[in-house]
């Protein structure tokens, strides 16, 4: 079965500390598609990347930078240079394909909060 | 263009009663997926729809849940009676085409008294 697993639960930084937000997890598919989304306080869920199971590269988008290891079943993610703004829950996801349809399993989040 | 569209919401209604949820997917998206948020469950998918037929409705929790999907660009979730344990935030998400990101409206907050 499926599992995705974010063992910190809250993490709280100053602006300007880089912080990293770490993704488990677990599934018996090889072909399978890892994401993160971003909940921030005014509730709604944004999208921030998708990765597939096929491309190990890290990838990197600002101040945001993904690092996905297959060997530890890891997608971690590190926010560089926080700021306030970045003051949300972060949820890890996992999906299988499954014809066509991508259904997702989340992780139970991480909240950070970055004080100024 | 418009992102996926919740209505109601905030709903607050007595236990008992019928809740109602809407729900327009973005326009050419043909995967719909309806997701409750609590504190202590987290994020769990209910059911998801593709091409407006349910494909897996696994995770409704019980007969008091239903979903409907009448054609492309409408969806409801209904629950009755409800209890107050079903107070919670009802996300809808699409996603189609070339796309594989699910795509969530700004959820409804049900509350059941």
């Amino acid at each position: 079965a499926q599992k995705v697993t974010q063992a910190q639960t809250e993490i709280s930084v100053v602006e300007k500390e880089d912080v990293t937000l770490d993704c488990v997890y677990e599934t018996r598919d090889t072909t399978y598609y890892l994401f993160w989304y971003k909940q921030p306080p005014s509730g709604e869920l944004v999208f921030l990347i998708r990765r597939n199971s096929f491309d190990e590269q890290n990838e990197i988008s600002g101040r945001y930078s993904w690092n996905f290891q297959k060997s530890t079943s890891s997608f971690n993610f590190t926010i560089t240079a926080s700021q306030v703004v970045d003051s949300a829950v972060y949820f890890c996801a996992l999906s299988e394909h499954q014809g066509g349809s991508e259904k997702l399993v989340f992780g139970k989040g991480m909240k950070l909060t970055v004080n100024p | 263009d418009a992102g996926v569209i919740q209505s109601p919401r905030h709903e607050v209604t007595e236990m008992g009663q019928e809740v109602t949820l809407r729900c327009k997917p973005i326009s050419g998206h043909n995967s719909l997926f309806w997701y409750r948020q609590t504190m202590m469950r987290g994020l769990e998918l209910l059911i998801y729809f593709n091409n407006n037929v349910p494909i897996d409705d696994s995770g409704m929790p019980e007969d008091r849940f239903s979903a409907k999907m009448p054609n492309a660009s409408f969806s409801t979730l209904k629950i009755q009676p409800s209890e107050p344990r079903d107070s919670a935030v009802y996300f809808c998400a699409s996603t189609g085409g070339t796309s594989y990101e699910q795509y969530f409206g700004p959820g409804t907050r049900l509350t059941v008294t």
